[in-house]
């Protein structure tokens, strides 16, 4: 079993769907967990982080955390074209620690 | 703020050659940069983490002996990538972290290397 498992996708929604991206965990000791966004052939950028469990809200996303199910989630409201790109959850056991990425999934927004 | 560029973008090159990327934290200083890689349609594998002015930490698996990491200043990371086969060729992506208390890496826009 991979350390972090994500919906393999991908992922096509009209504009303005809400979508749901989630990711689940096998490490108990993860703490620290993030969402990136990736769009082709650039690095990831930092959408989204959270410490330990609860939601997190961010305009049109939010993050969740339940490390009871060791599950993680995103949420991205109004959805838009521009939202089109592959998201990556990660996750580390410490501030300083490496971090542990989802395989990612592809979301595609249909105009 | 926190700018990561990578050069080169990307590099063709004939197998057995030597490349070298070099990763730079634009507008911060990085006492630790992180390098990885990414097949198509999969997620970043880490290769090694760079501390400055010490040797890198490489993960699992990876040739420290294949892929030098040089981390002499504390804006700019290099990774050598010795003799390199077709099978090397990859997406290269460098991070450097940021200490805020919390674990955020700013990533490089990549790294697109062919071995022929």
């Amino acid at each position: 079993q991979k350390e972090v498992e994500q919906d393999p996708g991908p992922l096509s929604v009209p504009e303005g769907a809400i979508v749901s991206l989630n990711c689940t965990y096998s490490n108990s000791a993860f703490q620290y967990f993030m969402w990136y966004r990736q769009y082709s052939r650039k690095g990831p950028e930092l959408l989204m982080y959270t410490y330990s469990s609860g939601n997190k809200e961010d305009g049109r996303f939010t993050a969740q955390v339940d490390k009871s199910s060791k599950y993680i989630s995103l949420f991205i409201r109004d959805s838009q074209p521009s939202d089109s790109a592959t998201y990556l959850c990660a996750m580390s056991t410490g501030a300083n620690s490496k971090l542990t990425f989802g395989k990612g999934i592809t979301l595609s927004v249909r105009p | 703020g926190a700018v990561v560029s990578q050069h080169p973008s990307w590099v063709i090159c004939k197998s057995g050659t030597s490349v070298k990327i070099e990763c730079r934290s634009l507008d911060f200083q990085a006492t630790t940069m992180f390098w990885y890689r990414q097949f198509p349609k999969q997620s970043l594998m880490l290769m090694a983490t760079s501390n400055e002015g010490s040797k890198a930490t490489y993960e699992q698996g990876v040739e420290k002996d294949k892929f030098l990491i040089n981390h002499a200043s504390l804006t700019l990371s290099t990774l050598t990538v010795t003799s390199a086969h077709p099978e090397d060729s990859s997406f290269y992506i460098c991070s450097a972290r940021v200490n805020r208390g919390y674990n955020e890496q700013f990533f490089g826009p990549g790294t697109r290397l062919t071995v022929l």
